[in-house]
């Protein structure tokens, strides 16, 4: 299994512009998230699905928009870059069992709004 | 030794030294709760989780302590190597399928 995969790792954009990170799973895991990371500081939750079809803002939504058409993809997307987006943003899915679960991260994207 | 407190933004300890890692956290409803650990330039590594039936669950040298009364929860790890020195995190998320929502992270350090 390949897990949770995040593309890009590194881009570059300018003011304005738009782009989107993709998000692929193939654990066929329910539910997944969006988390940004700003530089010393921990994990906001962007936005988060419970399952195909269904999305839910999360702490810091604003500026972002997902969606979730199949279980395994959950890309997100920035419409308007600002130098506030500048941040590592990690997807995860999680699997939850009966008295445990796992969080499955990404391995990040680095994004940098010039 | 021991460090304990409630939630510091850092803790220094001596190789194997006993580290206590705290969290306090607000939403009652928690159902679900995940210790996370972070290298310098990585991702977020899971250590161990516990479900909010579970007072107590022990992994490999780490043990996570849930309180529900005081709504806190602790992350214990025993014989602190060097190879620990990372930020730690809590999350939380209600009943399956909520958000998970990260608390503010401890920097553990761990020296020689």
């Amino acid at each position: 299994n390949a897990g949770v995969t995040q593309t890009p790792k590194f881009r570059i954009l300018k003011i304005g512009q738009s782009m989107t990170l993709q998000c692929t799973q193939d654990m066929n895991h329910n539910y997944m998230y969006w988390y940004r990371q700003d530089p010393g500081m921990g994990l906001k939750l962007i936005y988060y699905s419970v399952g195909a079809g269904i999305t839910d803002k999360g702490e810091v939504p604003n500026g972002y928009n997902v969606s979730r058409s199949t279980t395994e993809d959950f890309p997100l997307r920035l419409e308007l870059a600002a130098p506030s987006q500048t941040s590592v943003y990690f997807c995860a899915s999680l699997r939850v069992l009966q008295n445990t679960g796992e969080l499955f991260f990404g391995e990040g994207s680095r994004l940098t709004v010039l | 030794g021991e460090s304990v407190g409630l939630h510091l933004p850092t803790l220094s300890v001596q190789e194997g030294d006993n580290s206590i890692i705290n969290c306090a956290y607000s939403n009652s409803a928690s159902d679900y709760f995940i210790w996370y650990k972070q290298e310098s330039g990585k991702g977020p590594q899971f250590i161990i989780d516990i479900r909010s039936n579970m007072d107590k669950r022990q992994g490999q040298r780490v043990t996570v302590l849930l309180n529900k009364t005081v709504k806190h929860l602790s992350l214990q790890i025993a014989a602190t190597q060097p190879g620990d020195s990372a930020v730690y995190f809590c999350a939380e998320t209600g009943q399956a399928g909520t958000a998970l929502i990260f608390g503010k992270g401890t920097t553990l350090s761990v020296s020689s």
